[in-house]
């Protein structure tokens, strides 16, 4: 069974704070998504990675994927309350099925 | 109307009661999904249909009935749930059913809650 970690499970940092959130893979992926979940929504894609060793820049988060292919980070530069949510990684491996991680939850404080 | 929307977005029902989600994607989307969201767990994919043709069913109990009348409508017949079927169902939606990159597009998710 493949599955996804990401770490850590819950942040709470204040505006203007940097971070990094992980997700990381026993299997190699073919493809890897973020996704983002607001209250009371759905989530949201970000970004897609394919290439290993791979990094888009959205605004002010930056999405990496690692050269083997098995884990991905998202560093997010000045948090603002508008960053908070549910980060979920997303990936397509063998099965070319989407598997989702257990998820990041962001607070960002004013 | 815009993207993938589902109703209701809230339904509190009893173990015996038979009620119905319902989703409806405005994208043109050939495929599309009824994931589980409980806490603490990652997304459950539940269905996928794809041009109306159910191509994944993920070991769901059959008190979980989907239907998928056209391409662009979505449900999920509900009957004699447990408690721990608790939980937001969201719909999705996708192009084409498989693709590498593909993008899923959410709707705003129910929310059940089974007393």
């Amino acid at each position: 069974t493949q599955l996804l970690e990401q770490s850590p499970q819950f942040l709470s940092i204040q505006e203007g704070e940097n971070l990094t959130v992980y997700c990381n893979s026993s299997s190699v992926f073919s493809s890897l998504q973020w996704y983002r979940q607001e209250p009371g929504e759905g989530p949201v894609l970000l970004v897609t990675v394919v290439t290993g060793g791979e990094v888009k820049k959205l605004k002010r988060l930056t999405f990496q994927f690692g050269d083997a292919r098995k884990d991905s980070s998202l560093h997010i530069t000045a948090a603002q309350p508008g960053d908070t949510g549910l980060y979920l990684c997303a990936m397509r491996g063998a099965t070319n099925k989407l598997i989702f991680g257990t998820g990041t939850l962001l607070a960002v404080q004013p | 109307e815009t993207g993938v929307t589902q109703t209701p977005r809230h339904l509190v029902m009893g173990m015996t009661n038979k009620k119905s989600l319902k989703c409806e994607q405005h994208l043109g989307h050939n495929a599309m999904y009824w994931y589980k969201q409980s806490a603490k767990k990652p997304l459950e994919l539940m269905f996928v249909y794809s041009l109306e043709e159910r191509v994944e069913n993920n070991s769901v109990p059959s008190r979980f009935s989907p239907e998928c009348p056209n391409s662009s409508h979505l449900f999920l017949h509900l009957h004699t749930l447990q408690p721990e079927d608790s939980a937001l169902y969201l719909c999705a939606s996708s192009q084409a059913f498989g693709e590498n990159t593909g993008e899923l597009f959410f709707g705003e998710g129910s929310r059940l809650t089974v007393l």
